[in-house]
């Protein structure tokens, strides 16, 4: 069955560069929900999105934007990236309605700021 | 508020040994849910199982159990016969307040020997 996909699903950046990560959901999904993991770290969440418009926002910076597009696909976008930005990026999709909590999650992407 | 402790950093066991992971939540609601991840070193975060606070009913899935009790606020899983393949952090997560986003609690490390 297909899952979430990520991607990269490995990336190096300079610090105060920029970074896109790109999440595509389950199809027939709705939702989507983007985690950051510091190492050693438990995920944190960031924001979601819902039918395209932002639902919930969790412990995301400023620096940080991210939008869901007409085919459900969402993008983290970060910019003026810090050391501290290294992390591991999860996506997860699920269906409304569907059992509450139920997230699907992609592999991660892995961001790391040198 | 919702949040989830779970106070075992790391636990290493030989194989073939049983091991238990605690988890101890803090939710003021009546209704939430409760779930198990597995993140093994590959860093993908594999759903195990999901409970609602109204089924205390314990369950067993193969060498997998866990043990939900709501008087202690405790939602503990057991490998039985631990395998080296069971290596991975392990996270209990936590859904409550009609939020349909899980809050992690900070994950055990689980280190089977062969």
């Amino acid at each position: 069955a297909a899952g979430v996909i990520q991607s990269p699903r490995h990336l190096i950046k300079e610090k105060r560069e920029t970074a896109t990560l790109k999440c595509y959901p389950i199809p027939r999904h709705d939702t989507v929900y983007w985690y950051q993991q510091g190492p050693g770290q438990d995920p944190q969440f960031l924001i979601s999105f819902y039918e395209k418009m932002q639902s919930d926002k969790g412990s995301i910076p400023d620096r940080f934007s991210a939008q869901q597009f007409s085919d459900y696909h969402s993008e983290l976008n970060m910019s003026s990236l810090e050391l501290g930005d290294s992390a591991l990026y999860f996506c997860a999709s699920s269906l409304s309605g569907g059992a509450a909590g139920e997230l699907f999650f992609g592999e991660g992407s892995r961001l790391t700021v040198l | 508020a919702q949040k989830v402790t779970q106070a075992q950093t790391e636990i290493s066991v030989v194989e073939k040994e049983d091991v238990t992971l605690d988890c101890v939540y803090e939710t003021r609601d009546t209704t939430y849910y409760l779930f198990w991840y597995k993140q093994p070193p590959s860093g993908e975060l594999v759903f195990l199982i999901r409970r609602n606070s109204f089924d205390e009913q314990n369950e067993i899935s193969g060498r997998y159990s866990w043990n939900f009790q709501k008087s202690t606020s405790s939602f503990n899983f057991t490998i039985t016969a631990s395998q080296v393949v069971d290596s991975a952090v392990y996270f209990c997560a936590l859904i409550s307040g009609g939020s349909y986003i899980p809050t992690f609690g900070r994950g055990t490390s689980l280190i089977v020997h062969p």
